[in-house]
């Protein structure tokens, strides 16, 4: 199909440990989000991409999370030294412009040891 | 700040219509989305409303009043695999353009 796609689909790493989450969103779509949900909560938004350029950040926990999409295509998610706290889902989703509706990807379910 | 709110949980039998409720309070506001939610996948897209009114799609109906910051989603001859969470956002819209949710509503349908 020509859905979002992330990658991996669960992810377990130790403390301290730093990962990568990849998002391939859905091709021609200029917009790119990352949220992050909790067990029984709602997406919470980290961060905002328009083609290359990362427009909000503000969503971001801390300094060790940072987002990129150097091309305006694939974008990866990482995490530095990870916490037990950030051990949740991280959805991501595209949209063709705003304000379209977004499309989810099915997430990467992140556990930390 | 931000404020979504929606009932936890709901439960409705087969058959039956159910109507979810949403109140907000949000600094900027360009219109109102509904996603559904099965456990372990994405949300996917319901409706969108952005003017006063309703707006019908299939068993799916969602009502927005702008004025009372008030938004309902109709679910009508409910079928067992709309048990699933159904989330409630505003979108922000301005320099941002990001989805604020609510915590969603888990409905569970019963035989």
């Amino acid at each position: 199909g020509a859905g979002v796609s992330q990658s991996p689909r669960y992810k377990v790493a130790k403390r301290g440990q730093d990962v990568a989450l990849r998002c391939d969103p859905i091709s021609g779509h200029v917009s790119l989000f990352w949220y992050q949900q909790a067990l029984g909560q709602g997406p919470e938004f980290l961060t905002y991409f328009q083609n290359e350029a990362q427009l909000d950040k503000s969503g971001l926990p801390s300094d060790r999370f940072f987002a990129e999409r150097p091309e305006g295509s694939v974008s990866t998610l990482k995490i530095q030294r990870t916490q037990q706290e950030d051990s949740a889902v991280y959805l991501c989703a595209s949209s063709l412009g705003d304000p379209q509706p977004q499309h989810f990807g099915d997430g990467t379910r992140l556990s930390i040891l | 700040g931000q404020n979504i709110d929606q009932p936890t949980e709901m439960t409705a039998t087969e058959g039956a219509i159910v109507q979810i409720n949403c109140t907000y309070q949000t600094s900027g506001f360009n219109g109102l989305f509904w996603y559904q939610q099965h456990a372990g996948e994405a949300p996917t897209f319901l409706s969108y409303n952005v003017l006063d009114g309703l707006e019908e799609k299939g068993r799916f109906s969602s009502f927005l009043s702008r004025s009372k910051g008030y938004s309902y989603l109709l679910l009508k001859e409910l079928q067992m695999k709309d048990s699933a969470s159904y989330l409630c956002a505003v979108w922000s819209g301005g320099a941002t353009n990001k989805l604020i949710f609510g915590t969603g509503t888990l409905l569970a349908v019963q035989p």
